[in-house]
């Protein structure tokens, strides 16, 4: 049941774009994006709550499409600080509510060179 | 703001030993708190919930005995490692829910078992 993400691994040169997909097998409630650099906590980009939303940090933006049970992350512009790994949290949706608990993906490797 | 802590930061213990975790919300209330654990270059695997003023909620293979954790005030929460193994040795990461649903990530703990 863990989110599968897309690709894997992507190198850019600075100032290119990317994308980075996450897709479930489950219907979702919610999306969360974040990034984590070597040896450091997750830090947290976005979370996109209904289906169509799209959300937007600095020049990073994700859409989340409910009925297709997935959300893309769209790098633009990309700046050596956007290095890192990438994961998407995905909470199921509930019949007797939400709890919070997010399922995470394996992640995306993103590395930015000069 | 929405800063977590943990401490402590790295422990390195006897097999045999436990060892306590402690993630601290500092500039906010999280009723719920979550304890992942992270293999190098994997995804975060999430232990259990916790919950203020009641039993954490553990998630499916992992042993609640094993892991102890106790949700003392509406600020902390606590991991213990009980009589820790080699295998126990992995990055444990704490996140607190904050407004909105979001997860904010601690700086992780990196525990090494000889």
């Amino acid at each position: 049941q863990q989110p599968v993400q897309s690709p894997q691994a992507v190198i850019l040169r600075e100032g290119e774009d990317a994308v980075i997909n996450c897709s479930s097998s489950k219907a979702l409630y919610s999306v969360h994006w974040y990034r984590q650099k070597h040896g450091e906590a997750p830090v947290f980009l976005m979370i996109l709550l209904k289906g169509g939303e799209q959300k937007g940090h600095e020049k990073i933006s994700a859409s989340f499409n409910e009925k297709k049970q997935q959300s893309s992350l769209y790098l633009t512009a990309s700046q050596l600080s956007y290095s890192g790994t990438y994961f998407c949290g995905t909470e199921k949706i509930l019949g007797s509510g939400n709890t919070g608990k997010l399922i995470f993906g394996q992640g995306t490797t993103l590395q930015v060179k000069p | 703001g929405a800063v977590v802590s943990q401490h402590p930061s790295r422990v390195i213990c006897k097999s045999g030993t436990s060892v306590k975790i402690e993630c601290r919300s500092l500039d906010f209330q999280a009723t719920t708190m979550f304890w992942y654990r992270q293999f190098p270059k994997q995804s975060l695997m999430l232990m259990a919930t916790s919950n203020e003023g009641s039993k954490a909620t553990y998630e499916q293979g992992v042993e609640k005995d094993k892991f102890l954790i106790n949700h003392a005030s509406l600020t902390l929460s606590t991991l213990t490692v009980t009589s820790a193994h080699p295998e126990d040795s992995s990055f444990y990461i704490c996140s607190a829910e904050g407004a909105g649903g979001t997860q904010y990530f601690g700086p992780g703990t990196r525990l090494t078992v000889l």
